[in-house]
């Protein structure tokens, strides 16, 4: 089974930290995902990407940027966080239609 | 871009009562919509799919029902179980970019 491990399950960061959210599969998917989820509006997509290095915005992808050096790995960062950004993030990767998500990290920002 | 609507926001049901949870979407390319179950502090997991070339698929006590004409879905789930209390999700996707999400449906199962 395809597993993707997301580092911390709970976070909590002061406003204005740079905040990293570290995720890596282990099944060679080429496209890996970022959510935002929060009560009554699902999953919102942040950012995605599709190969090493390639990135696209998805449809609420301010206050945050992403970096994929390794095909493993997907990282969001929040530049400055802020209190708004408070909720769960999941990551997920793909290939083909057929996704798998990770356990999620909740993030705090206080 | 692609815009799915999930309903009922929540759904109590009686034990071994039917469960149906609906969704609409917008763009007529999608081709296929898979539900995701998420239990507490977990992440989202794929229970079934379909795809735009079929109209029903089943697998046990979980079935979907797809109507491309009026572009909508349908999770059905028969002789509900406690453990079948969660938050369901319904997506779309078109091929293009990544799935879409409905909102949700948080279904509680009472004993």
């Amino acid at each position: 089974d395809v597993k993707v491990t997301q580092s911390s399950r709970y976070l909590v960061k002061r406003t204005g930290e740079k905040v990293f959210l570290e995720c890596v599969q282990d099944m060679d998917h080429e496209n890996m995902f970022w959510y935002r989820q929060d009560p009554g509006l699902g999953l919102r997509l942040i950012y995605f990407s599709y190969d090493v290095k390639m990135k696209e915005k998805g449809d609420i992808p301010e206050g945050y940027s992403v970096s994929r050096e390794k095909k493993e790995r997907f990282s969001l960062i929040l530049e400055s966080a802020s209190t708004n950004q408070t909720s769960m993030y999941l990551c997920a990767s793909r290939r083909d239609s057929v996704g798998t998500f990770g356990s999620g990290t909740r993030l705090t920002v206080v | 871009g692609e815009n799915v609507e999930q309903h009922p926001s929540t759904l109590s049901v009686q034990e071994g009562d039917s469960a149906v949870i609906k969704c609409t979407y917008s763009d007529s390319a999608s081709n296929y919509f898979p539900w995701y179950k998420q239990e507490l502090g977990k992440g989202p997991q794929l229970i079934i799919d379909i795809r735009s070339n079929v109209g029903e698929k089943k697998d046990q006590r979980i079935a979907v029902t797809l109507n491309k004409t009026a572009k909508h879905f349908s999770l059905h789930i028969t002789e509900t179980q406690p453990e079948d209390s969660a938050v369901y999700f319904c997506a779309g996707y078109t091929g293009r970019r990544a799935l879409t999400f409905g909102s949700g449906t948080r279904l509680q199962v009472q004993p």
